[in-house]
């Protein structure tokens, strides 16, 4: 089974700032890799599919990048209504999928 | 635009049978060569991968589930089903069901808003 680390778990910053989240396969996923947005009270929305390619709709500012173990999702420039949990997922060994446990993005 | 609903006991008893159903609107089941899903988060936990179906039946399960799960679709009724027997307390979440991306497949996308299934007596 593929585990998915993300880190940090929690994440401080102010609005405008850069956010850098991290996930790490424990073994290599490829490109096979997506971000998704959680706010309280909502379902996941995807962000980024195969690592880099951005979901319709989402904003320029959110952009992914990495391949085979080490994966990040950068936001650029933090706007308010991206304070939220991201959560990675993986699909190597498609249809099976596995998630990473979450990173929180706080206010701080 | 494709939407999803979950549908369901809110409340099920240990031992017994949770039952839910995904009814799928804006779009067809059948519509899709990819797979559809169920995942569940526990209450200020991360997010758990169940099962996915196939509108042809076919199936993929979470190896630590497999044995208690069941899942089915009816492509007349557009919908699909889970059944989790033998629950515990462990099993209360929230239970999301989600849709292959008509643009980005095989990733889910768009969610059901979830419906929450608490195991207590």
């Amino acid at each position: 089974e593929i585990v998915l680390t993300q880190s940090p778990a929690t994440l401080s910053l102010s609005p405008g700032e850069r956010a850098t989240l991290s996930c790490r396969a424990s073994q290599s996923v490829s490109s096979y890799l997506a971000w998704y947005q959680q706010k309280p009270g909502q379902a996941p929305r995807l962000l980024i599919y195969d690592a880099s390619n951005r979901a319709t709709g989402i904003p320029a500012r959110f952009s992914g990048s990495g391949s085979g173990t080490d994966f990040t999702l950068t936001i650029s420039s933090l706007e308010p209504e991206d304070f939220a949990v991201y959560y990675c997922q993986q699909r190597s060994n498609w249809p099976q999928w596995t998630f990473g446990q979450g990173t929180k993005v706080e206010i701080k | 635009q494709l939407q999803l609903q979950e549908s369901g006991p809110g409340l099920v008893k240990p031992s017994e049978t949770l039952s839910l159903t995904c009814t799928v609107s804006g779009g067809s089941i059948s519509s899709s060569s990819y797979y559809w899903g169920w995942i569940r988060q526990p209450p200020g936990k991360g997010l758990e991968w169940i099962v996915s179906i196939h509108y042809s039946g076919s199936t993929y399960y979470n190896p630590s589930l497999k044995s208690r799960v069941t899942i089915s679709v009816d492509t007349s009724k557009n919908q699909f089903s889970l059944k989790l027997s033998s629950v515990t307390a462990a099993d209360t979440a929230v239970y999301y069901c989600a849709s292959p991306s008509s643009t980005a497949a095989p990733w889910f996308d768009p969610w059901g808003q979830g419906t929450l299934v608490t195991v207590s007596s």
